[in-house]
């Protein structure tokens, strides 16, 4: 099984400023046929279902803003918040497509400090 | 709208078996692959099982392998989750989600609102 390893746990960022997540897979999932990252980022708010805000490691889901981005390649990615909102209060989980079973980072939580 | 609605939940007992459904709608259900993923209270995300458009191949974790059953029916644009020996870390908010493309090999971009498995005595 492809272990999907997130940091921090949790971090507290200042309204404005740029949150950093990120998410390291036990093996790669880059796709070496079609050079693509099995790789998608997930934003989980109290009390709702997860929401796609990042897909192919990189490609922003449609509506999702643009202070969201997604990174990396192989085997380390990032999810980056370049100014924090209090909207973007939350739990971020990384998930790998590549293999079965489909498995998920175990989450951080984002606060504002 | 893509609406995914989960039914079936609830609370049984260790040993006991539940059914899970899902109504989809908003979308051509049987061009999509669908999946089940649970969250036990207060911890992470976890895959559960995944099946491809057409319904011929399923997958499963390890965890629930040989007591799941997923299986979906196209031509009611529904997806189920028969779930037998149940165990108490069988505990769960369980979401329907839709997959992007019609093998699971891709990610989720849609989930249903999730419903709640309770097992113990």
């Amino acid at each position: 099984d492809i272990v999907m390893t997130q940091s921090p746990d949790s971090l507290a960022v200042s309204l404005g400023e740029r949150a950093t997540i990120n998410c390291k897979s036990s093996q790669s999932i880059l796709y070496s046929s079609n050079n693509m990252n099995y790789l998608a980022w997930y934003q989980q708010k109290p009390g709702q279902p997860p929401k796609l805000l990042i897909h192919w490691a990189s490609t922003r889901e449609s509506g999702v803003p643009d202070r969201f981005s997604g990174s990396g390649s192989g085997t380390d990615f990032t999810l980056s918040i370049s100014s924090l909102q209090d909207e973007d209060v939350a739990v971020y989980y990384c998930q790998q497509h590549y293999s079965v079973p489909l498995t998920f980072g175990g989450g951080t939580k984002v606060e504002i400090k | 709208e893509v609406q995914l609605l989960e039914s079936g939940g609830g609370l049984v007992q260790p040993g006991g078996s539940l059914r899970l459904s899902c109504a989809a709608s908003g979308f051509t259900f049987s061009s999509y692959a669908m999946s089940w993923v649970r969250q036990a209270p207060g911890k992470g995300l976890e895959w559960v099982s995944g099946i491809n458009a057409g319904g011929g191949n399923t997958y499963y974790a390890d965890s629930v392998k040989g007591r799941f059953t997923i299986s979906r029916d196209n031509s009611k644009n529904t997806l189920s989750l028969q779930m037998n020996s149940l165990k108490i870390e069988d505990t769960a908010v369980y979401y329907c989600t839709k997959v992007f493309a019609d093998h699971i090999w891709a990610n989720v971009n849609y989930w249903g609102q999730g419903m709640l498995v309770t097992v113990s005595s």
